[in-house]
């Protein structure tokens, strides 16, 4: 089976620094993905990982350990528009890029 | 990246109507198109992996008489929801394959009253 493991929801101070962890249980692995959803809006890409190490976006920086199933989505310098759903996303082999969504992180950043 | 994008954004029905929703690949050849649904508060579920020209191939537990996939061209996809209850009320967003991403629409909520 799948298993896609993230926290439900974290809290954070606008300026602080949040680290977002995803681990992973897969048939086949093809790459990790990072993905920002504010509600009622679709999922909008953030970061890829397929090798291990880390990836750094600007205030967004994502790490994978491939031998240890985990990924984090680390967040810089919060802002209030960064308070929404953080979705790890793992595209699985066997063609068509089929992606496996975790349940989501929601984050809500205050003042 | 692709442009995507979805109509209706939002639609309300009937129980018992069919609703279809379209998913246009606007500036991008999309040979595989992915739906999903999404509940409140719940993560993406896949629903069915199209691809243009041949039949939808449905997850595990969606019945594929009841949602109707249709992809015969390389921007279009239409997803139907047939004889649609209120427990199929729900956040419908499609996606286009890239590369190794997946590009996504800005979804469709349906209410079925």
């Amino acid at each position: 089976g799948q298993n896609i493991d993230q926290p439900t929801e974290m809290t954070a101070t606008e300026g602080a620094i949040v680290q977002i962890n995803c681990t992973y249980q897969t048939s086949g692995f093809n790459g990790l993905f990072w993905y920002q959803q504010h509600a009622g809006e679709a999922p909008t890409f953030l970061s890829y990982n397929v090798l291990d190490g880390l990836e750094e976006k600007g205030r967004f920086s994502s790490f994978l350990s491939r031998s240890k199933g985990y990924s984090y989505l680390l967040l810089k310098e919060l802002q209030m528009k960064d308070s929404a759903s953080y979705l790890c996303a793992v595209s699985i082999s066997g063609g068509y890029n089929k992606l496996i969504f975790g349940a989501g992180t929601r984050l809500a950043v205050h003042p | 990246g692709a442009v995507v994008s979805q109509h209706p954004s939002w639609v309300i029905c009937k129980s018992g109507t069919s609703v279809k929703i379209e998913c246009r690949s606007l500036d991008f050849q999309a040979t595989t198109m992915f739906w999903y649904r999404q509940f409140p508060k719940q993560s993406l579920m896949l629903m069915a992996t199209s691809n243009e020209g041949s039949k939808a191939t449905y997850e595990q537990g969606v019945e594929k008489d009841k949602f109707l996939i249709n992809h015969a061209s390389l921007t279009l996809s239409t997803l139907t929801v047939t004889s649609a209850h209120p427990e199929d009320s729900s956040f419908y967003i499609c996606s286009v394959a890239g590369n190794y991403e997946q590009y996504f629409g800005p979804g469709t909520r349906l209410t079925v009253t």
